[in-house]
């Protein structure tokens, strides 16, 4: 299985940029997106393919990356964007990581 | 619009089975994929496995085969998961979402399966 890998936890203000990161145990060429899950709901897509903004995702959401390392920015963030982001890859059979809980100072 | 509505949550006995429903509306189910997730509360995601509703073809994930068994009714445009032999570890949320391509862009809101005697 492809193992992605996210730093468990992140801390910003609002109005900050924050940048989450996602590594990948093998190359998965673009075959990255992100989504978003808040407390007692289901995953959001925010990116496809890596780079590629969701239908209706505020462009304050944006994500770069090939290979092996992947971003997922926020910048401003806002309060609403308290949650947990994972990564997943569809480059073999579909694998996720295991979150970053962002919180607001 | 594209909606995935899941079957309210379960309590079951160890050893027994389960068969969670997922019914869709908005777009072409029988030409489409569906695909299943189990999310322990507070945990990451695991893909179980995926159907494509035109021929009921399916892929697992290696860790869930013999464990979940998907289906699909295409009249009631309706997929469907069973779950055998349960134990405490299968306690869970269970997603469906539609495989559009190689992401999951529509997702049902889980059903919560409760495993205990």
């Amino acid at each position: 299985d492809t193992v992605l890998t996210q730093s468990p936890a992140l801390a910003v203000s609002p109005g900050e940029r924050v940048s989450i990161s996602c590594r990948a145990s093998e190359g998965v060429n673009s075959y990255m997106h992100w989504y978003q899950q808040k407390p007692g709901q289901q995953p959001k897509l925010l990116i496809y393919k890596a780079s590629n903004l969701a239908s209706g995702v505020p462009a304050r959401f944006s994500g770069s990356g090939s290979g092996t390392d992947f971003t997922l920015t926020i910048d401003p963030v806002e309060a609403d964007d308290t949650a947990t982001y994972f990564c997943q890859q569809s480059w073999n059979d579909p694998t996720f990581g295991g979150g970053t809980k962002l919180e607001l100072k | 619009q594209v909606k995935l509505q899941q079957s309210g949550a379960e309590l079951v006995k160890p050893g027994a089975s389960v068969k969670l429903s997922c019914k869709t509306s908005g777009y072409t189910f029988s030409t489409s994929y569906m695909s299943w997730f189990k999310q322990i509360p507070g945990q990451s995601i695991e893909w179980i496995g995926m159907i494509y509703a035109g021929d009921g073809g399916t892929g697992y994930n290696q860790k869930f085969k013999g464990k979940a068994t998907l289906t699909v009714d295409t009249s009631s445009s309706t997929a469907y998961m069973d779950l055998s032999s349960l134990t405490t570890e299968d306690s869970a949320v269970y997603f469906c979402a539609m495989d559009g391509s190689d992401w999951f862009a529509y997702w049902g809101q889980g059903t919560l399966v409760t495993v205990s005697s």
